[in-house]
């Protein structure tokens, strides 16, 4: 089944620095949603991006996907204390069946 | 809209016991996910459903059963409990995966410590 792996595990920044962390995969895709997982919370959903898109934005969200390296990656930009959580891909084949599959994620930290 | 609910928040086991975890989504999603998560590990699939009356495996199904009798409800059930199940539980659900809205909904989670 399909799954993504996060890099790196873990990231720690400062507010008003910006944070970077990619997702890859091992086959082709439909489509690909970044979600946030605050601590002991459920997953919330921020962002999907189809394979036939390459950058996608929502407010200080930023996720490029690049099919040809089967990858994507997520920015969020002047990173608040607010934003430390956990972030997951999930990339999504219809050929794969209808599961819905996680990895381990990225911890960020974001310190004033 | 409640969105997804889980029932209980916590629950505490004595080996060998059984219980049944309930998630209820109140969106009129197709798609419904049972999912554990253990530190270090990320979210592991327990089991899913595509539709009503239908569930199939996901990555560690082994020691618990599920079923989806009504839409709305999809229920979790660990016949035998064992401490390697003490974790915390998600539920999710959504549309179907090919419509445009497909984003997944999670509940808050059931912590459960089998003792």
């Amino acid at each position: 089944s399909q799954q993504g792996e996060e890099d790196p595990q873990a990231l720690s920044i400062q507010e008003g620095e910006n944070a970077t962390m990619n997702c890859s995969y091992k086959t082709s895709i439909n489509n690909l949603q970044w979600y946030r997982q605050n601590s002991g919370r459920g997953l919330v959903h921020l962002i999907l991006i189809r394979s036939n898109e390459r950058e996608k934005h929502s407010g200080r969200l930023r996720v490029t996907l690049d099919t040809s390296k089967k990858s994507s990656s997520l920015l969020i930009t002047a990173s608040r204390a607010a934003d430390t959580a956990s972030y997951f891909c999930a990339p999504w084949n219809s050929n794969s069946g209808y599961a819905l599959n996680f990895g381990k994620g990225t911890s960020l930290l974001v310190t004033p | 809209n409640a969105g997804v609910t889980q029932t209980p928040k916590f629950r505490v086991l004595k080996t060998g016991q059984s219980m049944t975890l309930l998630c209820a989504q109140d969106m009129n999603h197709e798609y419904m996910y049972w999912y554990r998560q253990d530190p270090g590990m990320g979210l592991r699939l327990i089991h899913y459903s595509v539709g009503e009356g239908t569930t199939a495996k996901g990555e560690v199904p082994d020691g618990y059963n599920v079923s989806r009798l009504k839409k709305q409800n999809f229920l979790l059930g660990l016949e035998s409990a064992a401490p390697s199940q003490t974790s915390v539980y998600f539920c999710a659900s959504s549309y179907k995966a090919s419509t445009p809205n497909t984003e997944a909904f999670f509940g808050q989670g059931t912590r459960l410590t089998v003792v």
